[in-house]
């Protein structure tokens, strides 16, 4: 299957810190790119999905000036969570689908955030 | 509103088979998925189906039936490696998933 890639794996920052975490497409071009957070024994929750070129397209309740994502190219998509606090601290997916109908999404491995 | 229900934990013997079903109600229909997702881990990709029926693949089978909103995912012989959650996700008319909340499977030997 595809390979996605994320970066960091695990970060530890302070309170009031902004982290960006990039998902790259190792073996595709990936016109789309959803991120994900996923609490503890909980469901992936949907948080943006990042088209390429233009701006991302966030799920209600999301703060967009507080999870910025940037989509610059086919094989990169970051997200930046500005200003961490603790309550963010979460676990980040990102995926991205390969199929002509965005079947099939492949996930990237994940990163795992913890906010002091 | 949409819906995708799945038991919250199952547990099976090694050897043995199981069966995970999912039930959903969602704004249109355009598939329906099975993940894996060991702790820690993101989620791996198992099946995807959209026309009713059975796909097998390996130890792996997947049914669906759209009339019903019903899948199931069987798994033949467990191993100990299949303790995981398994992820029902239907995608919606927009193209966007659904995500169940997952069913946690404990293997014992």
């Amino acid at each position: 299957g595809a390979v996605v890639s994320q970066h960091p794996s695990r970060v530890i920052c302070k309170s009031g810190t902004s982290v960006k975490i990039e998902c790259r497409s190792l073996d595709f071009q990936a016109t789309t790119m959803f991120w994900y957070r996923q609490f503890p024994k909980k469901s992936l929750m949907l948080m943006a999905t990042s088209n390429e070129g233009s701006k991302a397209t966030y799920e209600q309740g999301v703060e967009k000036d507080k999870f910025l994502i940037n989509h610059a190219s086919l094989t990169l998509s970051t997200l930046t969570v500005t200003s961490a606090h603790p309550e963010d601290s979460s676990f980040y997916i990102c995926s991205s689908g390969t199929g002509e109908n965005r079947e099939t999404q492949y996930f990237g491995p994940g990163t795992r955030l913890l906010v002091l | 509103g949409q819906n995708i229900d799945q038991p919250t934990e199952m547990t099976a013997t090694e050897g043995a088979i199981v069966q995970i079903n999912c039930t959903y109600q969602t704004s249109g229909f355009n598939g329906l998925f099975w993940y894996q997702q060991h702790a820690g881990e993101a989620p791996t990709f198992l099946s995807y189906n959209v026309l009713d029926g059975l796909e097998e693949k390996g130890r792996f089978s997947s049914f669906l039936s759209r009339s019903k909103g019903y899948s199931y995912l069987l798994l033949k012989e467990l191993q100990m490696k299949d303790s995981a959650s398994y992820l029902c996700a239907v995608m919606d008319s927009n193209y966007q998933l659904i995500w169940g909340a997952g069913t946690k499977l404990i293997i014992k030997p």
